[in-house]
């Protein structure tokens, strides 16, 4: 069974920093791009970044590029992402999914297995 | 490619059809669209993808259609199980992580 476990989330003030982890399972977690997708209270599903099955290729929204940082150990089987400077609006709860590619390149994927979600809070 | 999803809110009963609409302002290259439930407080759950084929241990009430720039999600008989957020996104065109603003389905 694919199960993804996000942790790490918690409060912090605005300008700090957190690092969130997803521990998968039930899978060859090294076959797959993953990606973290996050989602404000009340608000849509918004992609964050992805990551390349050996971690040498990252994409980001442009409101993290250079606060935000994904990356993988696949010995672990182990997704992160380090979260510098943040600000209010990154206020969400943080989601790692599976990505389930359909071609490569240009990267085409849908998310077919979602972890639970942790919520990161930043306030002022 | 913007994903526009419609009603807002759908109000019904258990055991009525619930129709679900997702718009997009170009063509969704191969139909690749993909629908996802996500119940209050838990994380969203794939339910449909490349527009009709349903995911692994999806009911079977649940049908996705269309082509091109017009997708619909079906539900035939509503389970009070199935009264959720739904998102459409598309992965037909690169950036792929678009997803539309979702239709609530709601009791009646």
């Amino acid at each position: 069974e694919v199960q993804l476990v996000e942790s790490g989330g918690g409060l912090v003030q605005v300008g700090g920093s957190l690092r969130l982890s997803c521990a998968a399972s039930g899978f060859g977690f090294g076959n797959y791009w993953m990606t973290w997708v996050r989602q404000a209270p009340g608000k849509v599903l918004e992609w964050v970044a992805n990551i390349k099955q050996d971690g040498n290729e990252k994409w980001y929204v442009d409101s993290v590029k250079d606060r935000f940082t994904i990356s993988r150990d696949n010995g672990k089987s182990s997704l992160y992402l380090q979260m510098d400077s943040l600000r209010a609006e990154d206020t969400a709860i943080y989601y790692c999914a599976r990505a389930k590619e359909v071609s490569s390149p240009p990267l085409l994927y849908y998310f077919d297995y979602w972890g639970q979600g942790t919520l990161v809070t930043v306030s002022s | 490619i913007v994903l526009t999803q419609s009603p807002g809110t759908l109000s019904l009963s258990p055991g009525e059809r619930a129709t679900l609409f997702c718009r997009a302002n170009q063509t969704v290259s191969s139909n690749y669209l993909a629908w996802y439930q996500q119940k209050f407080g838990q994380a969203p759950r794939l339910l449909i993808y490349d527009a009709s084929s349903r995911a692994t241990g999806i009911p079977n009430r649940f049908s996705g259609s269309g082509s091109g720039t017009d997708f619909i999600l079906t539900i035939t008989r509503l389970e009070p199980e199935d009264f959720a957020v739904y998102y459409c996104q598309q992965y037909g065109s690169s950036p792929p992580e678009t997803f539309g603003q979702g239709t609530k389905v709601e009791v009646k």
